[in-house]
């Protein structure tokens, strides 16, 4: 069974980077592509960007010169990093795995952007 | 950027009865070399991820029930509940994944009238 979680601070301080982990079990992320999207009540679900498993990336161009995606095989995670956070960043991040469609999503983590 | 726009915005309907939820895209999703629309729905509960139903606009995820259904070409897609039941109270959310950046709709909320 597949399953992603994901880790990293709740609290950030704005104009300061956010970063996030995200563990996948019961797969290979020597596999398919793997993504973040965020919700907030203000912006609803926004897909933020995947890195697939040969290491190419894309990303939201609303949010491209902020974020980088990365991966770490030999932890069967990958993680995002968003500089430069203000308050409109805050929202619930999800990992998700995209094969034919988004099928597995982590359980999600909230993100609070505070001064 | 692609936008999707479902409608109703809500809707409450009695235990048994048929949903139906509508998405607009804003541009074709149609991938001509696998004849697929690039369209997808999820089921998303409070306090839980989206959950995947349908993808490319008619072809049931795994383990969902077969009461949910997905229909469209062109630029008009469905999400057809045939006989809601009391767990299928929820947000539902189109999204296509056609085009970078991938894009959701703004949600309909299904509520027990």
């Amino acid at each position: 069974q597949v399953q992603l979680q994901e880790s990293g601070p709740g609290l950030v301080k704005p104009s300061e980077t956010l970063s996030l982990t995200c563990t996948v079990s019961g797969d290979s992320i020597n596999n398919y592509y793997w993504s973040w999207i965020r919700q907030s009540p203000e912006k609803g679900l926004e897909w933020i960007g995947y890195i697939h498993y040969t290491g190419n990336t894309n990303y939201n161009p609303s949010l491209k010169s902020r974020v980088t995606i990365s991966l770490d095989t030999s932890k069967n995670q990958f993680s995002l990093k968003l500089i430069s956070v203000t308050a409109a960043d805050a929202a619930v991040y999800y990992c998700a795995r995209a094969t034919t469609a988004y099928d597995y999503w982590g359980q999600g983590t909230l993100v609070t952007v505070y001064s | 950027d692609i936008v999707m726009t479902q409608s109703p915005d809500s809707l409450a309907v009695s235990l048994g009865e048929r949903v139906t939820i509508n998405c607009k895209s804003s541009q074709n999703v149609l991938y001509s070399s696998n004849n697929q629309h690039y369209v997808a729905w999820f089921q998303q509960k409070p306090r839980q991820p989206p959950k995947l139903l349908i993808y490319w606009a008619s072809i049931r995820a795994s383990a969902v029930p077969d009461r949910f259904s997905g229909s469209g070409s062109g630029t008009d897609f469905t999400l057809t509940i045939s006989s809601l039941q009391a767990e299928d109270v929820a947000v539902y959310y189109c999204q296509q994944y056609y085009s970078t950046p991938p894009t959701f709709g703004q949600g309909t909320r299904v509520e027990i009238k």
